[in-house]
């Protein structure tokens, strides 16, 4: 049983392009859950996803940034027009349940923006 | 709102020694409590799980505690070695709102 899946793990983008980070959960998870996580910080929530439905985006920047969880295929967190701010490590984690299951993190996808 | 805090926020010892980590959460109506490790540069990889109905939960070296009615889990290290190094993090899941609230973690250096 492959843990949660994250690639690419590192991704360069010059500003103004896009980054696309995929995210494919656990077997059997249905929840999938966004991070981001600066050098020498905490993680911060950016977003929740069910199967084709956002739960809870109140942690995503309003603009440039978007979330899917398909019905078919890995969890996308796409940022468009990328600038120097956005460079961070992203964490996607999933869970068999919404409150009471456990939490499994991937490696994480380092975007790192020049 | 929940919120989960840590202490210490760092901690430096000499290998060999028993310590001990603490988490206070403010709402006790949780279901479980996960503790975390995060080697740098790595994600987080799960440590122990304590369900709301346990008091305690062991992993070899490790021993997790709850105590819900003081809101508070500490986390035990015995024996510490250096491949201990890293930060801890313990997170609760939602109990009104959606996300998991992790505290902020305690960053530990094991001396060899």
């Amino acid at each position: 049983n492959a843990g949660v899946m994250q690639n690419p793990r590192h991704l360069v983008r010059r500003r103004g392009q896009e980054a696309r980070l995929r995210c494919s959960p656990m077997k059997g998870h249905s929840h999938v859950y966004w991070y981001r996580q600066l050098p020498e910080e905490g993680l911060k929530f950016m977003v929740y996803l069910q199967k084709e439905n956002i739960i809870d985006e109140s942690g995503m920047p309003k603009e440039r940034f978007s979330a899917e969880f398909p019905k078919e295929g890995p969890s996308i967190l796409r940022i468009q027009q990328v600038v120097r701010g956005d460079s961070a490590a992203y964490f996607c984690a999933s869970s068999p349940q919404a409150n009471t299951g456990e939490l499994f993190f991937g490696e994480g996808s380092r975007l790192t923006v020049l | 709102k929940q919120e989960v805090t840590q202490i210490p926020a760092a901690l430096s010892v000499p290998e060999g020694e028993n310590l001990v980590l603490n988490c206070s959460f403010t709402d006790s109506a949780i279901y479980n409590l996960q503790w975390f490790r995060q080697d740098p540069g790595k994600g987080l990889t799960s440590l122990l799980l304590i369900q709301s109905s346990q008091r305690e939960q062991t992993s070899g070296r490790l021993n997790a505690s709850l105590d819900k009615s003081s809101g508070r889990s500490t986390l035990y290290i015995a024996a510490s070695q250096p491949g201990d190094s890293a930060t801890y993090l313990c997170a609760v899941p939602p109990n009104y709102g959606q996300n998991f609230v992790f505290g902020p973690g305690t960053r530990l250096s094991v001396l060899p």
